[in-house]
């Protein structure tokens, strides 16, 4: 069955940076583009970055747009993404999630924890 | 990127039919999707496509869109139903955005 691991998260000053992993399994992980979507507490889903299977083509939501980075190895199976210029509003639970035809998040990780804190 | 509007909050009662709106600009140009997730735990997609349900996914989940709103619609409501709820649509040009999320209550 699907299997999707994010790590990486914790806590990191303002300004700082931080690469969070996501580990795929039971799927033929380069042949799905990926979501990264994030939500802070008690809040709602925000959508963060989108990486295509096919060209790699990156996709970015406003808010971390020229900040993160997402990016994907596919003899390894992994997910990544590079958080730069950290602010405390980017304090969040980050899920990776494979992509369905229709460019919707389909399956999704347990997420990790980024607390961006002084 | 899309702006979607959900209402906060939906009340229904038990075995009743639950409706929760999605608006947003032509949003019936694209496609819609539906997540449920209850506390501490991942969203869970259950409707994608505007209508389709994944495997697994029960038969009184239902989904529509047409115009500028995307409706889910939950037939024969049960306790376990409920949740907060968000949808979700991809613009091409701009990639992808949620709704602000609707906590459905069972009363």
């Amino acid at each position: 069955q699907v299997q999707l691991m994010e790590s990486g998260g914790g806590v990191v000053q303002p300004g700082g940076s931080l690469r969070l992993s996501c580990a795929a399994s039971g799927f033929a992980f380069s042949e799905y583009g990926m979501h990264w979507v994030r939500q802070a507490p008690a809040k709602g889903l925000e959508w963060v970055a989108f990486i295509h299977y096919a060209d790699n083509k990156e996709y970015y939501g406003d808010s971390v747009k020229g900040r993160f980075t997402i990016s994907r190895d596919n003899s390894k199976n992994a997910l990544y993404l590079h958080l730069n210029s950290l602010r405390p509003d980017d304090t969040a639970v980050y899920y990776c999630a494979n992509s369905g035809i229709n460019f919707n998040p389909d399956q999704w990780g347990p997420g990790t924890l980024v607390t961006v804190s002084s | 990127s899309f702006e979607l509007a959900q209402p906060p909050s939906v009340s229904v009662s038990p075995g009743q039919t639950a409706t929760i709106s999605c608006s947003g600009d032509n949003l019936g140009d694209v496609f819609a999707a539906w997540y449920q997730q209850k506390p501490g735990q991942s969203p869970v997609l259950v409707i994608f496509q505007d209508s389709k349900r994944p495997s697994g996914i029960p038969e009184r989940f239902s989904g529509s869109n047409s115009g500028n709103t995307a409706t889910l619609t939950i037939s024969e409501t049960q306790a376990v139903d409920e949740a907060e709820y968000y949808c979700q649509a991809w613009d091409r040009r701009t990639g992808g955005a949620f709704g602000g999320g609707t906590k459905l209550t069972v009363l």
